[in-house]
């Protein structure tokens, strides 16, 4: 089993309308969750980082479920500049730094 | 530009061949890790420098891979004798000390006919 499992999609979704899609993680002791973003045949960029509390940036919401040891996103009003792979990362602290875990990733197209 | 920098951006080589690859993070980041990443798939940790010091191996840096970073600068990533298997994109990424976020370099793509 993956330590972090997202769904592939792909999400097809139309201009302006909402997303939203989980990924689980394995790891009861990930400490710090993260989205990333990754364009085809680029590198992964930090799209916000999740907090326990949920926490929003502009059209972008994540939320955590530690419990449940699953992380949210959800894409409001969606822009065909959104079209992209989302991967869900968690990081597991050692004693000096946090391992990153990444999910495959899901992809999300938006179309006109 | 004052982001990671790799090179090259792409190679192709023949198997059996050993092939270097350059990592430069943002100047002042102490924290260094490169990454491998196959189609589909997310980017798997290969292995994590400290300045100089390489604290963590992943499991996925068989022998036939070394990293270095003798200045607490740059890192070189060397794969000797590859296989087909190695054909991937190989990441590097750079962060500051006590920071979360890891800033990604363009990567290099290796393909191993």
């Amino acid at each position: 089993r993956k330590e972090v499992e997202q769904d592939p999609g792909p999400f097809n979704v139309p201009e302006g309308a909402t997303v939203a899609f989980n990924c689980t993680y394995s790891n009861s002791a990930s400490q710090s969750f993260f989205w990333y973003r990754q364009d085809c045949r680029k590198e992964p960029k930090l799209l916000m980082s999740v907090y326990s509390s949920g926490n929003e940036d502009g059209r972008f919401t994540a939320q955590l479920n530690r419990a449940s040891q699953y992380i949210s996103l959800l894409i409001r009003d969606s822009k065909l500049s959104d079209s992209a792979t989302y991967l869900c990362v968690v990081s597991v602290s050692t004693d000096s730094w946090g391992k990153l875990q990444f999910g495959a990733g899901t992809q999300v197209v938006v179309t006109p | 530009d004052t982001g990671v920098s790799q090179d090259p951006r792409h190679k192709i080589t023949k198997r059996g061949q050993n092939v270097t690859f350059r990592c430069d993070p943002i100047s002042e980041h102490n924290r260094l890790y490169w990454y491998r990443q196959t189609l589909g798939q997310g980017p798997e940790f290969l292995t994590y420098f400290q300045n100089e010091a390489q604290l963590e191996k992943s499991r996925l840096l068989s022998d036939r891979f070394s990293a270095e970073r003798p200045k607490g600068s740059f890192s070189t990533l060397e794969i000797q004798r590859t296989e087909q298997g190695d054909s991937a994109m190989y990441l590097c990424a750079s962060s500051p000390q006590g920071g979360d976020e890891q800033f990604f370099g363009p990567g290099t793509r290796l393909t191993v006919l």
